[in-house]
């Protein structure tokens, strides 16, 4: 168990609704990350928060948004949802907000119909 | 855009062999090298950070190594088990945040 909680484990939508992926993170980590796993794809980098703060920022698409709470949890938000959404979502905590190695939660499974 | 190649795709190897992979990605964008291992059904889980050229580290029956000048990292799996296999990720940090960049995989089968 790594500690870092993902609520819900799995997702089952249709095309241009809007859902909220939620993240613990590890107690005492102050960076969150949010990546995909596209089918056939690697894990691609969407967004990293250190202590309430975007850190970093990879190819995330505009209808997608995230924000990281005063008590360290953090949200994904995936708006006008698309078919090509439909991924593994992965949320992953670190101490630090540079070299700390990444602890992953469990990914939520999100299915657009 | 940022490559990190992982070589081979796949390995099919017996219980007790040793196996090695390899790790490539641009050396002028080096700043720091992950390891994960990704069992089947679970979450990946670190197995190294590797910072500076000519790190060797070491877990078990599982060592990397890296060169940074050449852009490439090993790892070793020493005397491969069943429960060695999973895929193993590496990930490239190329600047002072945790943006990694993330390879396909390397994925191991030990067969008993």
């Amino acid at each position: 168990d790594s500690g870092v909680t993902q609520t819900p484990k799995h997702l089952i939508t249709a095309t241009g609704q809007r859902v909220t992926l939620r993240c613990s993170p590890r107690s005492g980590d102050l960076s969150v990350y949010w990546y995909q796993q596209s089918l056939d794809q690697g894990l691609q980098f969407l967004i990293q928060y250190y202590n309430g703060e975007e850190r970093a920022k990879g190819n995330i698409l505009e209808r997608f948004s995230a924000q990281q709470f005063p008590d360290l949890h953090s949200e994904l938000n995936l708006s006008s949802l698309e078919l090509g959404d439909s991924a593994l979502y992965f949320c992953a905590s670190s101490v630090g907000a540079d070299n700390s190695p990444l602890h992953f939660g469990n990914g939520t499974r999100l299915t657009v119909t | 855009i940022l490559n990190v190649e992982q070589s081979p795709q796949s390995l099919h190897v017996q219980e007790g062999d040793s196996t090695n992979f390899t790790c490539s990605f641009p050396s002028s964008n080096f700043y720091a090298l992950h390891w994960y291992r990704w069992e089947t059904a679970k979450s990946p889980e670190a197995l190294f950070v590797m910072t500076l050229n000519g790190d060797e580290k070491k877990k078990g029956r599982i060592s990397a190594t890296l060169n940074t000048k050449e852009g490439y990292s090993y790892l070793y799996i020493k005397g491969s088990q069943p429960e060695d296999s999973a895929t193993y990720l590496c990930a490239l940090n190329s600047g002072n945040t945790g943006k990694l960049i993330f390879g396909q995989g390397t994925t191991l089968q030990v067969k008993p």
